[in-house]
């Protein structure tokens, strides 16, 4: 496997509380992805970075924010949570380059199974 | 909107078997596009990229077409095998930013 972590890998957590997912990489690969997975709607893309300090929005990103201070460490928030925030979240990473000579696959994290009640 | 449809419905086979999953997209013209296995309880793993000058890709057991014009990308497993058994994805750059979107996949059963 890739080396990419997220932690925690389970949590459970109250409505309202603030939570933060960590997805660390020891590939020093460039860009870094948040997706949620959940049944019916497969991998919906969160926020993604390019770079330290270098974020964008995916298709679901509100109530979510992120940060990356270091190129290792992509952290993702959820100011708030909420129930409709119950999801399996992945972390992804993939090395520099989106022009057409270039692969962008994409190696993805063990996930975090995330319960909010 | 970009949009990818794979077929919901598991697809069950006997072992040996053909196995054909097919993914299509509408409102894009994508460059590439991926196909990831996924099993219960992890993250998807990366299995084929075919671009769009391809119409073909061969790996191992595994192939993959690509039709621009149909808007079309079948997946095969030939002489599949029990531990074929997954769920597989497929995914195209994500219009307007540097990721992917990705279909909501089709499980393959594969019976010994």
């Amino acid at each position: 496997d890739a080396g990419i972590t997220q932690s925690p890998r389970h949590k459970v957590t109250e409505t309202g509380t603030p939570v933060t997912l960590r997805c660390h990489q020891t590939e020093n690969h460039r860009y870094m992805y948040w997706y949620r997975q959940d049944p019916g709607h497969g991998l919906r893309l969160i926020h993604y970075s390019y770079g330290v300090k270098d974020t964008d929005k995916g298709e679901v990103s509100d109530g979510y924010s992120v940060s990356r201070s270091k190129t290792e460490d992509f952290l993702l928030t959820l100011e708030s949570a909420t129930s409709s925030q119950t999801s399996v979240y992945f972390c992804a990473i993939s090395e520099d380059g989106w022009d057409s000579s270039s692969y962008n696959e994409q190696f993805f994290g063990p996930g975090t199974r995330l319960t909010v009640l | 909107s970009q949009k990818i449809e794979q077929n919901s419905e598991a697809l069950n086979i006997q072992e040996g078997k053909t196995a054909t999953l097919t993914c299509n997209y509408t409102n894009y013209s994508p460059a590439y596009l991926q196909w990831y296995r996924q099993d219960p309880g992890r993250g998807p793993v990366f299995l084929l990229l075919i671009r769009e000058n391809e119409k073909e890709k061969r790996k191992e057991r595994l192939k993959v077409t690509f039709d621009t014009t149909l808007k079309q990308s079948l997946f095969h497993i030939t002489a599949s095998q029990p531990a074929d058994s997954a769920t597989y994805l497929c995914a195209l750059e994500n219009a307007g930013r540097r990721a992917l979107t990705f279909g909501s996949g089709t499980r393959l059963q594969v019976q010994p």
